[in-house]
């Protein structure tokens, strides 16, 4: 599986924007850019993802660069709630073959969000 | 329900004696993923189901543990002659295929305590 390479912890202010970096240089031309988050004591949820072109949805936007070799989750403005340790996953899209489907979890970032 | 449900949400057992998980995934998810997690670590893949079948079980860290999936539906963690180092939380995941174009919805956890 291509790696990511995330911060291992963030910090920033309620109602400020907040980007999370995610280095992928060995990203391939299949491989979808997933994100996900983990709040205390949760299961991981979905956050968004994308290929080539930026990506917006109610939670975060995504921005992805031009050569793919990393990517960008925004959230717009901060709350509390936000708080949690977020995951960038590559995702191989060649189609339905054995062990293409399994999300591989690194370490994340662990954002924190000061009030 | 709505979600992915796990139970018991709580497990504590002897060393050396058997445990059974439980996951039920959102109904008409196909693609069934288990995790565990262990404390303050990311998540580590175990096994993935696509219907009843297990196409990718290469997470499984021994013999000792397996897992099956009956009617396409429900899935049972199985762990035998538990050791300490299997205190983890494991969480369930399904999602409406298994490709890399959606998303995966996790359970809250079965937090497992081997004493």
């Amino acid at each position: 599986d291509a790696k990511t390479t995330q911060p291992n912890s963030m910090e920033s202010n309620e109602e400020e924007p907040v980007h999370l970096p995610c280095n992928h240089s060995t990203i391939s031309g299949t491989d979808y850019i997933h994100w996900y988050r983990q709040l205390p004591s949760q299961g991981p949820e979905y956050v968004i993802h994308g290929l080539t072109s930026n990506v917006n949805n109610r939670m975060a936007s995504l921005a992805i660069a031009e050569d793919r070799k990393s990517s960008t989750l925004i959230l717009h403005r901060a709350t509390l709630r936000d708080a949690a340790v977020y995951y960038c996953i590559l995702r191989d899209g060649r189609g339905i073959i054995q062990g293409a489907q399994k999300l591989v979890f690194g370490q994340g970032t662990r954002l924190t969000i000061n009030p | 329900g709505a979600g992915v449900s796990q139970s018991p949400s709580n497990k504590v057992t002897e060393k050396g004696k058997d445990v059974e998980l439980r996951c039920d995934p959102i109904s008409g998810h196909t693609a069934l993923y288990w995790y565990r997690q262990s404390l303050g670590q990311g998540l580590e893949f175990l096994i993935y189901f696509q219907g009843n079948s297990a196409p990718d079980k290469s997470g499984l860290p021994s013999d000792r543990f397996s897992a099956e999936r009956t009617g396409g539906s429900v899935s049972t963690l199985t762990i035998q002659r538990t050791q300490q180092e299997d205190s983890a939380v494991y969480l369930c995941a399904s999602s409406s295929q298994g490709g890399f174009h959606t998303e995966a919805f996790f359970g809250q956890g079965t937090r497992l305590t081997v004493v």
